[in-house]
């Protein structure tokens, strides 16, 4: 089974610049997930997708951080315009359902704002 | 306000040893309590999970212990090898069996050292 497909894996930018990031989940996996994982720290959700329906954005910085799903299989993030506390990896996850379910995560994206 | 605590943030033992990793939730909603494994540069790893039906599940070297009255639940590495050495997070959801999964609340991760 071919994991959970992340690019690019490394990303240095200005702060105020935008940058995105994208995902390839695992085929047949309905639910797609952004985490954002800062240095030390467990992940963080950001947005949470079930096909191309967004189920969670609750702790999504709404002002500055977009994601979409279109065809409910691949996704971007997009930050616009970067601040220096957005240096972090951006993982991506899906997941499968059943009683316990597979929840894999992508190598991730790890941004640097400068 | 964190949902799961994990603790210890570091962990050193020696091969051969049994690394303890304990986590608390307060969350009585929560049913669903994974564990993961992250090496340097990867995505965490599913390396174990249980539901609160049961007070303890083995898979191979690795086994969760859970108490569900004290909302707690551990990692345990039976018999620990230098290729053990990686951040472990435990977390929790409350996706019940539906097939659209819930978000996961994380802990802070543990590094654990195995000295060989």
């Amino acid at each position: 089974e071919a994991g959970v497909a992340q690019s690019p894996r490394y990303k240095i930018i200005e702060k105020r610049q935008s940058v995105a990031f994208w995902c390839n989940p695992i085929s047949g996996h309905a639910t797609l997930y952004w985490y954002q994982q800062i240095l030390g720290q467990g992940p963080k959700l950001l947005i949470q997708f079930q096909n191309n329906g967004v189920v969670d954005d609750s702790q999504l910085p709404k002002d500055r951080f977009s994601a979409e799903r279109l065809k409910g299989v691949d996704s971007t993030l997009k930050i616009q315009p970067a601040k220096l506390e957005d240096s972090a990896v951006y993982l991506c996850a899906s997941s499968s359902g059943g009683a316990y379910p597979r929840y894999t995560f992508g190598s991730g994206t790890r941004l640097t704002v400068v | 306000q964190q949902q799961v605590k994990q603790s210890p943030q570091s962990l050193i033992v020696q091969k051969g040893g049994i690394p303890i990793i304990n986590c608390a939730y307060e969350n009585t909603a929560f049913d669903y309590f994974p564990w993961y494994q992250q090496f340097p540069g990867k995505g965490p790893a599913l390396l174990i999970a249980i539901r609160p039906d049961v007070s303890e599940k083995k898979e191979g070297r690795f086994t969760i212990s859970f108490n569900k009255s004290a909302k707690q639940f551990s990692l345990h590495i039976m018999d620990s090898q230098p290729g053990d050495s990686a951040t472990y997070f435990c977390a929790a959801s409350s996706d019940g069996l539906s097939n659209t999964g819930n978000q996961f609340y994380f802990g802070t991760g543990t590094s654990l050292t195995v000295i060989p």
